[in-house]
């Protein structure tokens, strides 16, 4: 039963096009995540939501929109994608927001062409 | 922000040595995680250690808050060891539980 799960596990497609990253939790978790890691394999957290209100938005171009319908769900909306987004997107969440063990997803691999 | 540092940023090893990974923070912090990412790409927790030492297994780690560092031991590495270990700690000034990762260290274990 997988903890964190993400859909889909590879995405390519042609800049210019939107896509969407899905997550689901189901450790009864009330913050979720989602973090970036480039090609030289720094990870750098995007957003952060708690019992579905956004916490942390860290500069993130608006082109990224994350949408959390309830707290076991926290999707990535991804508008006029860019060769720059490609990258690996990481779901994650925590029981609580605050000094909490990071339970990761297995990744997203997006590819811009 | 707070800035972290690993070291050393590549390590090879033959099996069955022992390594010892580095991790330098500037500030003090209240949540610090060591991770595994195995050459598939999953991040594996491995210790939530802001001070401390812990054990598990063949691992272990210790975090001297005051002086700012975390050090993770492998003992009789193994192959299935390989991969990138990073550290990562969220500042106590915040509560959100955003964390900061370094730039990792990559072991290869040879057999």
């Amino acid at each position: 039963d997988t903890a964190v799960s993400q859909t889909p596990k590879y995405l390519v497609t042609q800049m210019g096009n939107d896509k969407s990253i899905k997550c689901e939790q189901n450790l009864g978790h009330d913050t979720m995540y989602w973090y970036k890691q480039d090609s030289k394999k720094f990870l750098k957290i995007m957003f952060s939501y708690n019992n579905k209100e956004l916490i942390i938005n860290e500069t993130v171009p608006n082109r990224f929109s994350p949408k959390s319908p309830d707290k076991a769900h926290l999707n990535l909306h991804i508008n006029s994608l860019e060769l720059g987004d490609s990258a690996v997107y990481f779901c994650a969440s925590s029981h609580t927001a605050g000094a909490n063990v990071l339970t990761f997803g297995a990744g997203s691999r997006l590819t811009v062409l | 922000g707070i800035q972290v540092e690993q070291s050393p940023p590549d390590l090879i090893l033959q099996e069955g040595a022992n390594s010892t990974l580095r991790c330098n923070f500037s500030d003090s912090v209240n949540n610090l995680q060591w991770f595994h990412q195995n050459p598939w790409g999953q991040l594996i927790n491995l210790f939530y250690i802001p001070s401390g030492t812990k054990q598990n297994g063949r691992l272990s780690a210790t975090t001297v808050a005051t002086e700012r560092y975390s050090l993770l031991y492998i003992s009789s590495s193994q192959t299935t060891d390989s991969g990138v270990y990073f550290c990562a700690v969220g500042d106590s000034s915040g509560n959100t539980g955003k964390l900061i990762f370094g730039q990792g260290t990559t072991l290869q274990v040879k057999p």
